[in-house]
């Protein structure tokens, strides 16, 4: 069965500083990989996902995430920091077949002023 | 606004007690889910439909039914509600299992059993 793990319960980060929110994941095939962010009292909105193709992805508000295969990671990444990112950030997985999303159990990112 | 409607926001319920959390989209999406959300636990499957009439359990099933009699509509039941259903649930949609396409999420209704 597929599975993903977020390592980190919270991250902080600096405004204008790169961040970096960990992603790790378990399939038996070719993995698809989804990052989705909560904010408060929100449902989660997509920001970008990863099926095939160039192993960097781009997505919303200038977040990027690359795939590794060897490492089974998909680490969210964004150059610069915006108090405004402080939210909880989620990675997702589903395995080839017709199931639905599983996902990890979130990151709290904090950008500080 | 297209997307995905839960309603109520809020609910608190006594232990014992039922009750139907409503969820409704009008993207003409063929699947739809119901996760919920508990603080460290991030979302776990409850129920999911891949059409109208056809639905399976996830991961968390036990304490809920759902039905699916037409594509818009994907209420949750509660039927007698236990201190460990307080949660966060949230409602989803997609055009397909997740191949191409993201999940359109509710803003969710928060419960309390008390």
């Amino acid at each position: 069965a597929q599975s993903v793990a977020q390592p980190e319960d919270q991250v902080n980060v600096a405004e204008g500083n790169p961040l970096t929110v960990k992603c790790t994941y378990s399939v038996s095939g070719n993995p698809y990989l989804f990052w989705y962010v909560q904010y408060p009292n929100r449902g989660l909105q997509f920001l970008l996902k990863y099926i095939t193709g160039d192993n960097l992805v781009k997505g919303s508000y200038g977040f990027e995430a690359e795939f590794n295969k060897s490492q089974t990671s998909f680490h969210l990444k964004k150059p610069s920091a915006l108090v405004s990112d402080s939210a909880l950030y989620f990675c997702a997985v589903r395995d080839i077949g017709n199931t639905p999303l599983v996902f990890g159990k979130g990151t709290r990112l904090s950008v500080i002023a | 606004n297209a997307g995905v409607t839960q309603t109520p926001k809020f609910r608190i319920l006594k232990i014992g007690q039922s009750m139907t959390l409503q969820c409704a989209q009008d993207m003409n999406h063929n699947y739809m889910y119901w996760y919920r959300q508990d603080p460290g636990m991030g979302l776990k499957l409850i129920y999911y439909s891949v059409g109208a009439g056809i639905t399976d359990k996830g991961e968390v099933p036990n304490g809920y039914n759902v039905s699916r009699s037409t594509t818009e509509d994907f209420p949750l039941r509660l039927e007698l509600a236990a201190p460990s259903q307080t949660s966060v649930y949230f409602c989803a949609s997609s055009y397909s299992m997740g191949d191409n396409y993201g999940y359109t999420f509710g803003s969710g209704t928060r419960l309390t059993v008390v």
